[in-house]
């Protein structure tokens, strides 16, 4: 069955570390999105990217980086700089590159050491 | 600035009772309208989704909701609730902003079902 893979499904950082959140799909989906949602409040949209090598800053990009190399891959890094990690991770796919996400991932839980 | 207003922290129902979930937009153009299920630990479904025609909007798992311009409104409704549809229940508006389509998103709704 086609869908979105993200792994590890629960994930520990220390301090000053980067770590990087997988994000794999199977439904040859154009586009694809990183949120974040933290207890009582909605999803946050961190980057996203509309087509392989390309990709754009959300509404809460500081502290993470993306990259695109492949249609099937869109790995999210929470780099040190991000100072308030603790969060539930979402990685989305789109068919349409324009739209709005349509499949979502089970999700990872970032939490700090 | 664009919002969506979900009044409702938590609604609990019992089982085989109706369910309206309430969700407020505020938006200056034409809205795209979602409404998602997310299951604890994990993602989120789409159940149904507004663009543009009829106003009442069939979904999954029995679901539908209403675009009220004149409210800014899209509330979820079903006529009969089943234990399995416990979840957090999420509006969402589509909008256009900085040159890209984006979803805005509720707080969400908790929903219990008693038996």
């Amino acid at each position: 069955d086609g869908g979105i893979t993200q792994s590890p499904k629960y994930l520990f950082r220390k301090e000053g570390q980067n770590v990087t959140l997988s994000c794999e799909q199977n439904l040859n989906h154009d586009a694809m999105y990183w949120y974040r949602q933290d207890p009582g409040q909605g999803l946050r949209l961190i980057y996203y990217s509309q087509i392989v090598n390309d990709f754009q800053k959300g509404d809460i990009a500081e502290g993470y980086s993306v990259s695109r190399e492949k249609k099937e891959s869109f790995p999210l890094t929470v780099t040190s700089a991000q100072k308030n990690p603790t969060a539930f991770y979402l990685c989305a796919s789109s068919i349409d590159p324009g739209g709005q996400p349509q499949h979502f991932g089970d999700g990872t839980r970032l939490s700090i050491l | 600035a664009q919002s969506v207003t979900q009044p409702d922290i938590h609604i609990t129902v019992s089982e085989g009772a109706s369910l309206e979930l309430r969700c407020n937009y505020s938006y200056g153009a034409t809205p795209y309208l979602f409404w998602y299920v997310q299951s604890p630990g994990q993602g989120l479904q789409l159940l149904l989704k507004y663009f543009s025609g009829d106003t009442l909007v069939q979904g999954i798992k029995g679901f539908e909701a209403e675009f009220k311009r004149s409210q800014s409104s899209f509330n979820l409704r079903k006529p009969s609730v089943h234990w399995s549809d416990a979840a957090e229940y999420f509006c969402a508006v589509g909008v256009l902003s900085g040159g890209y389509n984006k979803l805005i998103f509720g707080a969400g709704t908790r929903l219990a079902v008693h038996p």
